[in-house]
């Protein structure tokens, strides 16, 4: 099975950088994706990767260490919109393929 | 395209009363998958599926069965609702050996 831990809450203000962290533990999977869901509606993808590395799509950016077991998040130029809740996510390699959601990092931002 | 939509969105049930719920996705996805959603506890996943046919449970399955007879629809049911199914439930879909999962949009369930 998996575990993910990421932190239950991040505070920052506009026009900040904040960096969400996932820690992990698993047997194997292809790959770490982030997920965002504002309050009151779904998750939505935003991000993966597969390799080791940082990928970047526009202010979002994100970084895998296999070795590490570690991931994150960054938002840059973080805006007012960015305040929703932040999921780290890993689809299993070996065997039926779940995909396995940490608890959520709620980011609030202020002006 | 519609994506991944779900029925009913938001549903009152006394305890013991059943209930089913529908998930249909228009693009063609091998993978489905049932979560529910609490307070402080993420998604977890309650049954999963692989293909037409085919189910499989997840981290948190008692209380619920599922079934997927057409690709495109996955349904979850509760068979004697209880307050502890009070819950946000959502449905997501994947193509097989992508990296996106597309989410509906919910089902707020209330049990009392």
């Amino acid at each position: 099975g998996q575990s993910l831990e990421q932190p239950s809450e991040v505070t920052a203000v506009e026009g900040a950088i904040v960096q969400i962290n996932c820690t992990y533990q698993t047997s194997g999977f292809y790959g770490l994706s982030w997920y965002q869901q504002h309050d009151g509606g779904a998750p939505t993808f935003l991000s993966y990767n597969a390799l080791d590395g940082l990928e970047e799509t526009g202010r979002f950016s994100s970084f895998l260490s296999r070795s590490d077991s570690y991931g994150y998040l960054l938002l840059q130029e973080l805006q007012m919109k960015d305040s929703a809740s932040y999921f780290c996510a890993v689809r299993e390699r070996s065997g039926y393929s779940t995909l396995t959601f940490g608890k959520g990092t709620m980011l609030l931002v202020s002006p | 395209n519609a994506g991944v939509t779900q029925t009913p969105k938001f549903r009152v049930l006394k305890t013991g009363q059943s209930m089913t719920l529908l998930c249909a996705q228009d693009m063609n996805h091998e993978y489905m998958y049932w979560y529910r959603q609490d307070p402080g506890m993420g998604l977890r996943l309650i049954h999963y599926s692989v293909g037409e046919g085919t189910t499989a449970k997840g981290e948190v399955p008692d209380g619920y069965n599922v079934s997927r007879l057409k690709k495109q629809n996955f349904l979850l049911g509760l068979e004697s609702a209880a307050p502890s199914q009070t819950s946000v439930y959502f449905c997501a879909s994947m193509l097989d050996g992508n990296t996106e999962a597309f989410f509906g949009q919910g089902t707020r369930l209330t049990v009392v």
